[in-house]
């Protein structure tokens, strides 16, 4: 049971150039989240999703793109990569119920843009 | 979203218990204590939640105060895999529009001597 698998581990990117974090779980859970951690802080909200299909935005979706066409998968995709964005990326799952399951994370991607 | 306040750092030595504060003055009524550590290049870990009674899990014990503005978390007997940055979370109940969503502050870091 793998749990929550995000690819890759590690990137650096070019100013400009364009990647797809992926994410993917075999808890069959509905909910879905990407957050980003910079340095010494705590972790922010990116987007989210309820489901296959729907999508939303979090705290900080400016220069971020996701997807949702299946339960396992929720990638992440950098269109214009910016030095801004570097920072560490955690997907996170929960079952679905009352708002109290816990959270599941992976072990994060860890992006450098330079 | 209800915001919760917590000492930048604790310290403990190995097998002694530790006592994790964290105050919300601004909880409402429905709102649940949420309690995640992430240990060195990690993702988070679900530790314990509550909503007004005391719980206790095999991980660690939350002790909620009778009027809900303040929380502690305590670990019976710390380790050095303890070591991590712990966040105490507000997370709205069942019937709220947060999906489920993480408000992460900058926690606690805990540091466990031998």
């Amino acid at each position: 049971n793998a749990g929550v698998t995000q690819t890759p581990k590690f990137r650096i990117l070019k100013i400009g150039q364009s990647m797809t974090l992926q994410c993917t779980q075999d808890m069959n859970h509905n909910y879905m989240y990407w957050y980003r951690q910079d340095p010494g802080m705590g972790l922010k909200l990116i987007y989210y999703s309820v489901g296959a299909g729907i999508t939303d935005k979090g705290e900080v979706p400016n220069g971020y793109n996701v997807s949702r066409s299946t339960t396992e998968d929720f990638p992440l995709r950098l269109e214009l990569a910016a030095p801004s964005q570097t920072s560490v990326y955690f997907c996170a799952t929960r079952g679905g119920g009352t708002g109290n399951q816990p959270q599941h994370f992976g072990d994060g991607t860890r992006l450098s843009i330079l | 979203d209800a915001k919760t306040t917590q000492p930048n750092s604790m310290e403990s030595n190995e097998e002694e218990p530790v006592h994790l504060p964290c105050n919300h003055s601004t909880i409402s009524g429905t709102d649940y204590i949420h309690w995640y550590r992430q240990l060195p290049s990690q993702g988070p870990e679900y530790v314990i939640h509550g909503l007004t009674s005391n719980v206790n899990n095999r991980m660690a014990s939350l002790a909620i105060a009778e009027d809900r503005k303040s929380s502690t978390l305590i670990l019976h007997r710390a380790t050095l895999r303890d070591a991590a940055v712990y966040y105490c979370i507000l997370r709205a109940g069942a019937g709220g529009t947060s999906y489920g969503k993480l408000t992460f502050g900058q926690g606690t870091i805990l540091t466990v001597h031998p």
